[in-house]
């Protein structure tokens, strides 16, 4: 699976949107963009996932820049619980890598 | 409940016993992994079971470690003879095949004394 790269801290105000951006520039054509979370004390968390176009659910939004080299995960109105290490991974669309790997993670911190 | 569901959520040991950890994975979830995690650290991959497929064992650290998933459905993993280097977070999540989204239950904290 291709590597990613991800800003190891970020801080947002509670009530406005959160970005995170990943890095995935070598990234191949049947690899999936992943994204986790891990709240303290907790189990990972799937929050989305996207081949290249842009994704939306009840959690957040992924969008997946053209040459598919990077993405950015949004939250749109963070709150307190939002706060937690968030991990973007990429994966063959086979599943031929079935573990799932999380490299250091964002953590986002939500400020009141 | 909707969620992977694991049990104990806690056990503390003394070093020698045996333990066994459950998982309660997803209904109609057919894949399994059993992952462990030590503080501060990422994801450790122990095993994985498929359907009826025999299960990928290759995470295992050592032969004191075993699973079995019983009925396509409820797994136990088992440690023997615990040692220290033992204690951590041990996770379970399942999905609907191998390549699909993974949901992760809140762990089992294991400590051996």
């Amino acid at each position: 699976d291709a590597k990613t790269t991800q800003p190891t801290s970020m801080d947002c105000a509670e009530g406005r949107a959160a970005n995170l951006p990943c890095n995935h520039s070598t990234i191949s054509g049947n690899e999936y963009v992943y994204w986790y979370r891990q709240i303290h004390s907790q189990g990972p968390q799937y929050i989305i996932h996207g081949l290249k176009n842009n994704e939306t659910n009840e959690m957040a939004s992924l969008i997946i820049t053209e040459d598919r080299k990077s993405s950015t995960l949004i939250l749109p109105h963070a709150t307190l619980r939002d706060t937690a290490v968030y991990y973007c991974i990429v994966r063959g669309v086979d599943g031929s890598a079935r573990q799932l790997t999380f490299g250091s993670g964002t953590q986002l911190t939500v400020l009141p | 409940g909707a969620g992977v569901s694991q049990s104990p959520s806690n056990k503390v040991t003394e070093k020698g016993k045996d333990v066994e950890l459950r998982c309660d994975p997803i209904s109609g979830h057919t894949a399994l992994y059993w992952y462990r995690q030590s503080l501060g650290q990422g994801l450790e991959f122990l095993i994985y079971f498929q359907g009826n497929s025999a299960p990928d064992k290759s995470g295992l650290p050592s032969d004191r470690f075993s699973a079995e998933r019983t009925g396509g459905s409820v797994s136990t993993l088992t440690i023997q003879r615990t040692q220290q280097e033992d204690s951590a977070v041990y996770l379970c999540a399942s999905s609907w095949a191998g390549a699909q989204p993974q949901h992760f239950g809140d762990g089992t904290r294991l400590s051996i004394l």
